[in-house]
């Protein structure tokens, strides 16, 4: 069966610390791959995307990975923060098709301790 | 804020109610969805419409009804719901089909939904 799957529920880590968050995808051929953060409450927020022909991604303090061999998406957030601390959900869409085909992951809820 | 608005933003309601939730986005997006978030599950997806028409239906049951009666505005009315149903219920919208071709979702905040 297709399907994505986000490597943890939750993923503690101390602040300053190097968060890595991974999403694996099985029977599909993403076009790209999007990241997002939610808070609680709250709807999710777009924070990158990176696409099947990419290996890396940056955006200030994140950086995302895609390994189109492992089926597999790295996020990163360097120099950690306890503002960091939410569920950040990984979502692909399957080449040739649009974002009506868009799945998602369940999610890994991080948090930063002080 | 995303400019996409959600309300309400909680309901309760019995299994013999009728509710409606409603959407807006002021992003000038073409495409628009509704879809279920509940605990410790993936964001399904539930409806999309592009261009004002309905393009995807993934298998929802009837009691969730869409309308959307222009590019800014997206309704999900709701009867006779189950307690199951209960969820978050969150709106998206994004540029369809244009030329970067990136479909980011931009969420509202969602509606918390009990269904008593």
């Amino acid at each position: 069966s297709q399907k994505i799957e986000q490597n943890s529920e939750a993923l503690n880590i101390q602040e300053g610390k190097t968060a890595t968050l991974t999403c694996n995808y099985t029977n599909y051929s993403p076009a790209y791959l999007q990241w997002y953060r939610q808070d609680p409450g709250r709807g999710p927020v777009f924070l990158l995307l990176i696409r099947e022909n990419e290996k890396e991604k940056r955006k200030e303090r994140l950086k995302v990975t895609f390994d189109t061999t492992l089926k597999q998406s790295l996020f990163h957030i360097t120099a950690s923060q306890p503002a960091d601390s939410a569920t950040y959900l990984c979502a692909l869409v399957p080449i040739y098709s649009s974002a009506s085909k868009i799945i998602f992951g369940s999610g890994t809820r991080l948090s930063i301790r002080p | 804020e995303t400019g996409v608005t959600q309300t309400p933003r909680h309901l309760v309601m019995g299994m013999t109610n009728k509710k409606s939730l409603k959407c807006e986005q002021h992003l000038g997006h073409n495409a628009m969805y509704w879809y279920k978030q509940s605990a410790k599950k993936p964001l399904e997806l539930m409806f999309v419409y592009s261009l004002e028409e309905r393009v995807e239906n993934n298998s929802v049951p009837s009691r969730f009804s869409p309308e959307c009666p222009n590019s800014s505005h997206l309704f999900l009315h709701l009867h006779t719901l189950q307690p199951e149903d209960s969820a978050l219920y969150l709106c998206a919208s994004s540029q369809d089909h244009s030329e970067l071709i990136t479909d980011t979702q931009y969420f509202g905040p969602g509606t918390r939904l009990t269904v008593l």
